[in-house]
């Protein structure tokens, strides 16, 4: 069936270095893939989405290219901040008609100072 | 923009009670969703509605019933409270039919069952 995996469940980073999350995917259907971001105490947040094989989408500093070759979405940012210690969430749709958001276990982000 | 509510915050329940966690949206969405989520699992989806009166199970639908009275709420029952279950349940909305659309969450209401 439809899988997302993300590897890492904690991340720790001091402020100003790059970060890369991982996400890989598995479906025989066409994806649509997505960045959910969840502050702590707060609902989880759409952070950017793609269905476009080999386009680089941006929003808020934060960047992902979805590989259809590879089947990843992996997140980055070139330099992290202290507001961006949050839990981070690859979902996935994909086009077989019930369009149901499938969830990665979640990855959570610390920046230190 | 608009808002989904979910009441109550915190549920504290006991082994075997009937619990009823609530949730209402005011962006007009036809789709409705109940997700619980687990440290380290991630989001699993338990019932989706498309519209008003339809229900659709998800994956983790067992020990749960749901209810779409109206277009703007969603109820989810938990039938039997297991003893040391601990998890917060996020309702979620979204437009019908495409899907790249976003989903939209509330805060979500978090369980303790003693």
């Amino acid at each position: 069936g439809d899988s997302v995996t993300q590897t890492e469940g904690l991340v720790t980073l001091t402020k100003g270095l790059p970060v890369m999350l991982n996400c890989t995917y598995q479906t025989t259907y066409s994806p649509f893939l997505f960045w959910y971001v969840q502050h702590l105490n707060e609902a989880p947040k759409l952070l950017l989405k793609s269905s476009t094989d080999n386009k680089r989408t941006e929003h808020q500093g934060f960047y992902a290219t979805l590989h259809k070759s590879s089947s990843s979405f992996h997140l980055q940012k070139s330099s992290v901040q202290l507001s961006d210690s949050a839990l981070y969430f690859c979902a996935l749709t994909v086009s077989s008609g019930s369009w149901q958001l499938i969830f990665g276990s979640g990855t959570q982000l610390t920046v230190m100072p | 923009g608009g808002i989904i509510t979910q009441t109550p915050k915190f549920l504290i329940g006991q082994e075997g009670q009937k619990l009823t966690l609530k949730c209402q949206q005011n962006f007009n969405h036809d789709t409705m969703y109940w997700y619980r989520q687990d440290s380290g699992k991630g989001l699993r989806l338990i019932y989706y509605s498309i519209t008003e009166n339809d229900l659709q199970k998800g994956d983790l639908s067992e020990g749960y019933d749901a209810s779409r009275e109206k277009k703007s709420s969603f109820s989810l029952t938990v039938t039997s409270a297991q003893k040391n279950e601990m998890a917060v349940f996020l309702c979620a909305s979204s437009r019908a039919g495409k899907g790249n659309t976003e989903v939209f969450f509330g805060k979500g209401t978090r369980l303790t069952v003693v």
